[in-house]
């Protein structure tokens, strides 16, 4: 049981470039969300999702796309990278409810 | 707007204090409230949660939670703080209407010998 798995764990990209962070869980949770991570913001909510077809914006959808086409995979997409980008990106999953959300270790991305 | 209020960027207390890091809300309905620990390079860990019942929740590492409705307040609490619970703590809270979880923006806790 891998839990919740994010890859790549650093990239590099520049200005510009497009690229998507892969996030996948094995437990079967119909919620996942996507955060960043950036010093004295806290985890702020850039997209989720209620299940399969479903998807939503959370705080800070700008310059991320996602889609949810099947339970397990969440991908984020970056169109065009952005220095404002360079953050630590988790991706989360729950089976709803009181359950709580289970986390990912996490992407570094750095957009020079 | 929804949000998760955690006042004290960092807390310090020596070893073997009492600990209390500080956390409001503003969420509509009857949020579920958690606390997660985050340690250097590290992912979210989950500590513990309020769902309803006693106000007084416990959880890992010898940690508990108080949560007081009329505050909207869910402090984090400890009663003998250790070195090894210096990290980064976030506050958040489920909303049971959207499944949005929202975190508040996190209180280092540094504990010294």
């Amino acid at each position: 049981n891998a839990g919740v798995t994010q890859t790549p764990k650093f990239q590099v990209l520049k200005t510009g470039q497009s690229m998507t962070l892969q996030c996948a869980q094995d437990m079967n949770h119909e919620y996942m969300s996507w955060y960043r991570q950036d010093p004295g913001m806290g985890l702020r909510l850039i997209h989720y999702s209620v299940g399969a077809g479903i998807t939503d914006q959370g705080e800070v959808p700008n310059g991320y796309n996602v889609s949810r086409s099947t339970t397990e995979d969440f991908p984020l997409r970056l169109l065009s990278a952005a220095p404002s980008q360079t953050s630590v990106y988790f991706c989360a999953s729950s089976a709803g409810g009181a359950q709580g959300y289970t986390f990912g270790s996490g992407t570094r991305l750095t957009v020079v | 707007a929804q949000s998760v209020a955690q006042p004290e960027d960092q807390v310090n207390v020596a070893e073997g204090n009492p600990l209390t890091v500080k956390c409001t809300y503003s969420v509509s309905g009857n949020p579920y409230l958690f606390w997660y620990v985050q340690y250097p390079n590290r992912g979210l860990q989950f500590l513990l949660k309020y769902i309803t019942g006693d106000n007084l929740v416990k959880g890992s590492y010898g940690f508990e939670a108080e949560f007081n409705k009329s505050q909207t307040s869910f402090h984090l609490k400890k009663p003998s703080a250790l070195v090894s619970d210096s990290a980064l703590y976030f506050c958040a809270a489920l909303s049971s209407n959207t499944g949005k979880l929202i975190f508040g923006q996190g209180t280092t806790l540094q504990v010294k010998p």
